[in-house]
């Protein structure tokens, strides 16, 4: 078990491209959660998964954002016509929640989006 | 709706001191509260999880404590090194908000040798 892993660790990119970035949690987690990040900030949710459901899903998601995690495995987060204000770093965590949910969440090393 | 800070946002230390990191939180309906780690450019490492019906935890030189009825948290470093420059984060997991936790701003400690 090599804790969570995210690739690419770095994706530099030009106004209105399209960007996926892929998330692999730790294995038998059953949540995973999304993440975002800007320089001075603590880290803002987006969304998170149980198992391959997408439970919740923040107003900071807008419709160029989609993420999916097929067969409750790995996660994908898709931005589409990104824009400057897309640029932050991407983290992903993910957890084995039992109970009521007093997991502790294990994040990844992100991904750093530069938009030109 | 939950806002946590974190006061002070940037400090400074010589090597070997004692410091305290401060953590407040506006709604006391909390399952937990969770200190991490953050090096520059890097994803985050927990440190300490205190449950809501916790007062502290301790992990080696680190100790965390939780008043969850007056939102606050501290977070104790004994002893500082320089390897313990990085930016500290305090998260709070709301109560019947699904799974998601909310972070401060974070404080970004420097230790000198």
């Amino acid at each position: 078990d090599t804790g969570v892993s995210q690739n690419p660790r770095h994706k530099i990119t030009k106004r209105g491209q399209n960007v996926t970035f892929r998330c692999d949690p730790i294995s038998e987690h059953n949540r995973l959660y999304w993440y975002r990040q800007t320089l001075g900030q603590g880290p803002e949710f987006l969304t998170y998964f149980q198992n391959e459901a997408q439970l919740e899903k923040s107003r900071l998601l807008s419709d160029r954002f989609s993420a999916e995690r097929p067969k409750g495995s790995f996660s994908t987060l898709e931005i589409q016509r990104t824009e400057q204000g897309d640029s932050a770093m991407y983290l992903c965590a993910s957890s084995l929640a039992v109970g009521a949910g007093n997991e502790k969440l294990f994040f990844g090393s992100g991904t750093q989006l530069s938009v030109l | 709706k939950q806002e946590v800070t974190q006061i002070p946002a940037a400090l400074s230390v010589p090597e070997g001191e004692n410091l305290v990191l401060n953590c407040s939180f506006t709604d006391s309906a909390i399952y937990n509260l969770q200190w991490f780690r953050q090096d520059p450019g890097k994803g985050l490492t927990s440190l300490l999880l205190i449950q809501s019906s916790q007062r502290e935890q301790t992990s080696g030189r680190l100790n965390a404590s939780l008043d969850k009825s007056s939102g606050r948290s501290t977070l104790y470093i004994a002893a500082s090194q320089p390897g313990d420059s990085a930016t500290y984060l305090c998260a709070v997991r709301p109560e019947n908000q699904g799974g998601k936790l909310i972070f401060g701003q974070g404080t970004e400690l420097s230790v000198k040798p």
